[in-house]
């Protein structure tokens, strides 16, 4: 299995641009999220899905928007990307049926806006 | 509202000396709690949890977390440090009716000297 494998590694935007990072598993996982990593401030829950065709908000959703429409995929849309939007995303699944199940998480990618 | 604090941003020890890193939480209903760890330039990885039983749970590379309920607390311990345990150490939390949303600490680098 790949587990979960995110594109592109590295992206740099110039302002007002908009993108999609792409993330995908091969675990047949139904919980999938985004989350944002900026130093100090750990990992920050971005969007999350528990099946396919099913988003909800995280902690800091403004400026990103999320579908899922396989159980496999779940890409992250940059709609205006800001200089704020520099971070490194991580994606991340886990099996469902309860609280219990750890998660799996990307390479993650490294996104410069400037 | 879940929340998870790391009341520590930084942890040095002497290799070979025993370690804590320390991880309170808050959260309604059954704690679902879990210890990840990132090594520089890298994803998280799964270290280990606590869903029920047993206070004390061992994990991955000699870690172990010691479960307090009425601290609330889920400190991450191991019996004699490594170098190459020297990385940043994320404690998280999955409870109340929501399975899919975990919430992240803000993280710990541990540093182990020789």
């Amino acid at each position: 299995n790949a587990g979960v494998t995110q594109t592109p590694k590295f992206q740099v935007l110039k302002t007002g641009q908009s993108m999609t990072l792409q993330c995908a598993q091969d675990m047949n996982h139904e919980y999938m999220s985004w989350y944002r990593q900026d130093p100090g401030m750990g990992l920050r829950l971005i969007h999350y899905s528990v099946g396919a065709g099913i988003t909800d908000q995280g902690e800091v959703p403004n400026g990103y928007n999320v579908s899922r429409s396989t159980t496999e995929d779940f890409p992250l849309r940059l709609l205006s990307a800001a200089p704020s939007q520099t971070s490194v995303y991580f994606c991340a699944s886990s099996r469902s049926g309860g609280h219990g199940y750890e998660q799996y998480f990307g390479p993650g990618t490294r996104l410069t806006v400037t | 509202a879940q929340s998870v604090a790391q009341p520590e941003d930084q942890v040095n020890v002497a290799e070979g000396n025993p370690l804590t890193v320390k991880c309170t939480y808050s959260v309604s209903g059954n704690p679902y709690l879990f210890w990840y760890v990132q090594y520089p330039n890298r994803g998280l990885q799964f270290l280990l949890k606590y869903i029920t039983g047993d206070n004390l749970v061992k994990g991955s590379y000699g870690f172990e977390a010691e479960f307090n309920k009425s601290q609330t607390s889920f400190h991450l311990k191991k019996p004699s440090a490594l170098v190459s345990d020297s990385a940043l150490y994320f404690c998280a939390v999955r409870g109340g009716t929501n399975a899919g949303k975990s919430t992240f600490g803000d993280g710990t680098t541990l540093t182990v000297k020789p």
